[in-house]
Order: structure tokens, then C-alpha cells, then sequence
């Protein structure tokens, strides 16, 4: 078993939709959780970075983890084709050498 | 955005040859990664450095080598390049000071054929 498993999708919306990427994992050491943004043939680029639990909001994007539930979330409010990419989970451990686990990805198309 | 920089940004070459992936950050991070990635896979781990003169292999099997010689420079090399290196390789480094945030190259898409 993954120890952090995203739904691949591919996820198609209307430009404006509230948008709900999530991962769950199974290590409950994990205390760093981020979220990075991938355009085609470019590298990740960190969206949002959370530490232990709580909502952090930026702008349109908004990132919730819940530690005893095991379950992360990234909200995309009014999203715009220029959301189009996909996007990948990532966490890590305290005194895990900052080695980071990614989820698989999950790719979504905002259609205009 | 972060100064990470990968060349070459694509290489077709033939099977057996020798190649170096190219990776050089100047924001003076200690730590740097490689990873591999594969169509609508996860990133997996290859190598990984904690500074100067100091590697170790990731989580994911790899015929390749790296080395640290400079802090801000971190190559890849395969001695022997075979159709199953047909990958996308992505460089990264991250801050030694908390928040464990990485940040990447625009890799490099690499088809042996």
C-alpha cells in the first residue's frame, strides 16, 4: 500500500467551479504538507505548505489537513483555465532528512 | 521563483551511450534531490544530498550516480543508457532551515532509443 494515495483523476471543470483536490496518507509521523502545481513539461512548483493541522488560505486556493483523519485537501475557488495542470501532494516527517512523499497527482482541466 | 536550472531540457540518445544530466541551484541550499517521473506517476526519490561530498540513493533503485563537489552543483550521470532510462529527471534543493519545502528544476525528458 502507497503511503499516500491521490485520486489521478484526470478532473474536468467550468471556469468559476470550487474545485477539491485531496490525498490521504498513512503515516501519521507526517508533519509537513504541501501542495505543488505542475504544468506540462515544466517542474513542481509549491503552491501551499502547511505544518500539522489547521487551514491556511491564499488567495483562491485554501489548504486544509486533518491529522486524525489522515486527509489533506487543496480548495480552488474560481477556478480559471489558467488552473489547468496537475497537482501533487507532498509530505515529510520531522527528522525525515526533509525527503518528501508525493502523491500520484491529480490532473485537472478548467474548461472556459 | 526559484534559481534551479536543469540542462538539457531534452535528450534523445542511443542505447549504451554515456550521459550527464546537468543540475545547478544558486540559492546556496545544502540539501538537493533527483527524481524520477513517469506519465501520471509519483515522484520517486533517486538520489539525494545533504551537502558537499555527501549522496545517498532514494527510495527508488537506480543504475545512475551523482556527486556533490560544489554546493551549488549536483549532476546525474548514466553510464550506460538503456531504453528503460526513457524518463522525465527533476532536480531539486530545499532550505536546511525548517518548512522542509522543495524546490524544483524544469527537468529534463531524457528518450534512450
Amino acid at each position: 500500500q502507497k503511503e499516500v494515495e491521490q485520486d489521478p483523476g484526470p478532473l474536468s471543470v467550468p471556469e468559476g467551479a470550487i474545485v477539491s483536490l485531496n490525498c490521504t496518507y498513512s503515516n501519521s509521523a507526517f508533519q509537513y504538507f504541501m501542495w505543488y502545481r505542475q504544468y506540462s513539461r515544466k517542474g513542481p512548483e509549491l503552491l501551499m505548505y502547511t505544518y500539522s493541522s489547521g487551514n491556511k488560505e491564499d488567495g483562491r486556493f485554501t489548504a486544509q489537513v486533518d491529522k486524525s483523519s489522515k486527509y489533506i485537501s487543496l480548495f480552488i475557488r474560481d477556478s480559471q483555465p489558467s488552473d489547468s495542470a496537475t497537482y501533487l501532494c507532498a509530505m515529510s516527517a520531522i527528522n525525515q532528512g526533509g525527503k518528501l512523499i508525493f502523491g500520484q497527482g491529480t490532473e485537472l482541466s478548467v474548461k472556459p | 521563483e526559484a534559481d534551479i536550472y536543469q540542462t538539457p531540457r531534452y535528450l534523445v540518445i542511443g542505447t549504451g551511450k554515456k550521459i550527464t544530466l546537468e543540475c545547478s541551484q544558486t540559492m546556496g541550499h545544502d540539501k538537493m534531490y533527483w527524481y524520477q517521473q513517469d506519465p501520471g506517476m509519483e515522484l520517486h526519490l533517486i538520489h539525494y544530498s545533504y551537502g558537499v561530498n555527501s549522496t545517498e540513493k532514494g527510495d527508488l533503485s537506480s543504475e545512475s550516480t551523482v556527486s556533490r563537489i560544489r554546493t551549488e552543483h549536483f549532476p546525474l550521470t548514466l553510464e550506460s543508457a538503456r531504453p528503460s532510462h526513457t524518463s522525465q529527471y527533476l532536480c531539486a534543493s530545499s532550505d536546511p532551515v525548517g518548512r522542509e519545502t522543495q524546490y524544483f528544476g524544469p527537468g529534463t525528458r531524457l528518450l534512450v532509443l
